[in-house]
C-alpha cells in the first residue's frame, strides 16, 4: 500500500468546471505539497501546507491534519489547467503520490 | 530573482556508460539542493537532498551518487548505467533554514535514455 493515495488518477472536465483532487496518506507528516507538472515534464510547486488553507488565484489547497487529507481545489478551470497534479508530503522521507493527470476541455 | 540551470535537457547513453547531470542556482545562498527521478509511467521518486557543501543524504539505494562541490552546484553521476537508470531527473532547490521540505523550486528536467 502506498503511503499517499491520490484520486481519481486521471480527471477530464469542461472549461470553468470546478475541480477537486484528492490526497490522503498514511504516516506522521511535517507538511504536504501540492506540485503541478505539465505536459514537458517540467514540475512547479503550487502549495506547502501544513494545516488550514492557502489560496493562490484560482487554486486553493486545504489540509485536515487530523483524517490525514488534503485537497486541492480549482475554481473556474481553463485548458491551460491541464497537468499532472501530484501530492507530495514529508515525514521521515518524502512520499509521493503517483499524480492526477487532468484535462481540461475548451 | 533565484534560477535554477539543470543540462542537458535530453540525453541518451549507453548502458555501462558514465554519467553526470550537473544543477546550479543563482541569486540565493546555502539553499537546500533535491535530485529526483521519475521514471516512465511512475510518480516521482528522491534521490538525495543536501543541506550544505559535501553534505548528502541519500534516500534509496541505488546505482548512482551525489556531491555538491559548491554551495550551488549539485552533481548526479554513475559510474556504469543501467537500463534501469532511464527517466526524468529533477533537480530542486529550497531555502536553507527550514525544515527540509520548504517549498522548492524545480528545474526543468533531464530527459535520460539509457539504451
Amino acid at each position: 500500500k502506498n503511503e499517499v493515495e491520490q484520486s481519481p488518477q486521471n480527471l477530464t472536465a469542461q472549461e470553468g468546471e470546478f475541480i477537486t483532487i484528492n490526497c490522503s496518506y498514511s504516516v506522521g507528516i511535517s507538511a504536504l505539497h501540492w506540485l503541478q507538472q505539465h505536459p514537458g515534464g517540467g514540475i512547479v510547486s503550487l502549495f506547502m501546507l501544513s494545516s488550514g488553507k492557502k489560496k493562490h488565484g484560482r487554486l486553493i489547497a486545504t489540509i485536515n491534519i487530523q483524517e490525514k487529507h488534503s485537497s486541492l481545489h480549482i475554481t473556474a478551470s481553463h485548458p491551460r489547467d491541464s497537468a499532472v497534479y501530484i501530492c507530495a508530503v514529508i515525514g521521515v522521507q518524502f512520499y509521493f503520490g503517483t499524480g492526477t493527470s487532468l484535462t481540461v476541455i475548451p | 530573482s533565484q534560477t535554477i540551470h539543470q543540462w542537458p535537457a535530453t540525453l541518451v547513453q549507453p548502458v555501462g556508460s558514465p554519467l553526470s547531470l550537473e544543477c546550479t542556482v543563482e541569486g540565493t545562498s546555502n539553499p537546500n539542493l533535491y535530485w529526483y527521478r521519475q521514471a516512465a509511467g511512475r510518480g516521482l521518486q528522491l534521490l538525495f537532498y543536501s543541506v550544505g557543501i559535501g553534505q548528502i543524504s541519500s534516500e534509496v539505494p541505488q546505482n548512482l551518487s551525489a556531491s555538491r562541490p559548491q554551495d550551488r552546484q549539485f552533481i548526479l553521476s554513475s559510474k556504469k548505467l543501467l537500463l534501469s537508470d532511464s527517466g526524468f531527473y529533477l533537480c530542486a532547490w529550497s531555502d536553507f533554514g527550514g525544515p527540509v521540505g520548504n517549498i522548492q523550486y524545480f528545474g526543468a528536467g533531464t530527459r535520460l535514455s539509457v539504451l
